[in-house]
């Protein structure tokens, strides 16, 4: 079936250092991506989508990566803070049908002053 | 505030009533969408519009939940003969139409079931 998952549930950084967030997406079909963080008792915030026909995208601190071969995206953040502390998720949906995001789990990134 | 607003954003009730919640989108978003949020997961897609006409629903959405938007801006999700498992986080996004256009959500309406 379709599934985005993350490969770890919580991540541990110090202030000031770089995080990765991995997401895993089984869905061949999914050619639009995009990263939310989630604090505590708010909606998921947008952060950086990226499309299929690209392999890396940048934002402000923030960088995605996709690699379609092994269907695996991630999530940089450049210099973590502890405002950057959240769930992070991210989600998959095809293109041709932009109704439907599917999300993995999440992950928990803590950051340690 | 120009964001997603959803209301109210808590709602506890007894197990059998019908409970209704409202989303308002961003003003020039045409697409609607309502997901469920249980603790620790991530959300699940429900249902969208596009406009007024109701494009898509997930099998999560059961006979007992409707969800209308009948003059293509504000949105509303009932759930009627609440049960126990409704208890979740329902959220609302919005975005334009067209290809490749990200999701903004709302904060959600938690309800709990008693």
């Amino acid at each position: 079936g379709e599934s985005v998952g993350l490969h770890l549930p919580t991540l541990s950084v110090q202030e000031g250092d770089n995080s990765i967030i991995n997401c895993a997406y089984s869905n061949s079909a999914s050619d639009y991506f995009i990263w939310y963080k989630q604090e505590s008792g708010k909606g998921p915030q947008f952060i950086i989508d990226i499309r299929s026909n690209m392999d890396k995208r940048q934002g402000q601190r923030v960088t995605v990566l996709l690699n379609k071969t092994v269907k695996h995206l991630s999530l940089q953040i450049a210099a973590t803070q502890p405002g950057d502390s959240a769930v992070y998720f991210c989600a998959e949906t095809p293109m041709v049908n932009t109704g439907k995001l599917i999300f993995g789990q999440g992950t928990t990134l803590q950051v340690k002053p | 505030d120009t964001g997603v607003s959803q209301n109210p954003r808590h709602k506890i009730t007894k197990r059998g009533q019908n409970v209704t919640f409202r989303c308002d989108p961003i003003s020039e978003h045409n697409r609607l969408y309502w997901y469920r949020q249980t603790l620790g997961q991530g959300p699940e897609f429900l249902t969208y519009f596009q406009n007024e006409a109701q494009l898509e629903k997930s099998r999560l959405l059961s006979d007992r939940f409707s969800a209308e938007r009948p003059k293509g801006s504000f949105s509303t999700l009932e759930i009627q003969r609440t049960e126990q498992g409704d208890s979740a986080m329902y959220l609302c996004a919005s975005s334009p139409a067209g290809l490749g256009q990200p999701q903004h959500f709302g904060d959600g309406t938690r309800l709990s079931i008693l």
